[in-house]
């Protein structure tokens, strides 16, 4: 089946404690972006990426870092999580013409 | 760059009703359009995109959306909503260039009651 798995699907976490989210692909995509959605905002786009080794920063890059080692992988990286970073949080991928999303993974940091 | 208004951020209706969700966007290039439903709890899926062609677009679930591009809109229409069809609903725009970045509007959310 075809999908995008994100773990874990929620994580309650203190403030400044290093945290990955995992994200990962099986419909060999090129595009894979992180989004953040927060009440009232929609979604925003934190960082995408065009292909391995290819990132950039969306909207709200702070406070946040991505790699793209391998083109199924694309994990997102919180090095001192802050409150503000509390929040529901995609993962997508996309061939062409709109992504398909993982489940979530809800986010709070207190 | 690109955005979009979702003028409604709550449309409540009743069962069997018919519902317009109403997107404007704006953007200096041409676009593609989609429009995608979270039910609660889950994420996002896709219900119908416009990339080229005709302006009316069919999706999924019974719904549909028209392109117009003189007044930069993309409402999506279901003649008749069911229970099952509660949930957020998010209008989104890329440009024609860079699909990749899609940006999306603040959301409505549609509770349909009996």
């Amino acid at each position: 089946e075809a999908q995008v798995t994100q773990n874990p699907r929620y994580l309650i976490t203190v403030t400044g404690k290093k945290l990955t989210v995992t994200c990962s692909q099986n419909m060999n995509h090129e595009y894979m972006s992180w989004y953040r959605q927060d009440p009232g905002l929609g979604l925003r786009q934190i960082y995408y990426s065009m292909n391995v080794e290819v990132t950039d920063k969306g909207d709200v890059p702070e406070g946040y870092k991505v790699s793209r080692k391998e083109k199924r992988n694309f994990p997102l990286i919180l090095e001192s999580p802050s409150p503000n970073q509390t929040s529901l949080y995609f993962c997508a991928s996309s061939g062409r013409y709109g992504y398909t999303f993982g489940s979530g993974t809800r986010l709070t940091v207190v | 760059a690109q955005s979009v208004t979702q003028l409604d951020s709550q449309v409540p209706v009743f069962e069997e009703a018919p519902v317009e969700l109403r997107c404007n966007y704006s953007s200096s290039v041409s676009v593609y359009l989609f429009w995608y439903v979270q039910y609660p709890n889950q994420g996002l899926q896709l219900l119908l995109k416009y990339l080229s062609g005709s302006t009316l677009v069919k999706g999924i679930n019974g719904f549909e959306a028209e392109f117009n591009k003189s007044q930069t809109s993309f409402h999506l229409r279901k003649p008749s909503v069911h229970i099952s069809d509660t949930a957020e609903y998010f209008c989104a725009v890329s440009s024609s260039s860079n699909d990749y970045k899609l940006s999306f509007g603040a959301g409505t959310t549609v509770t349909v009651r009996a």
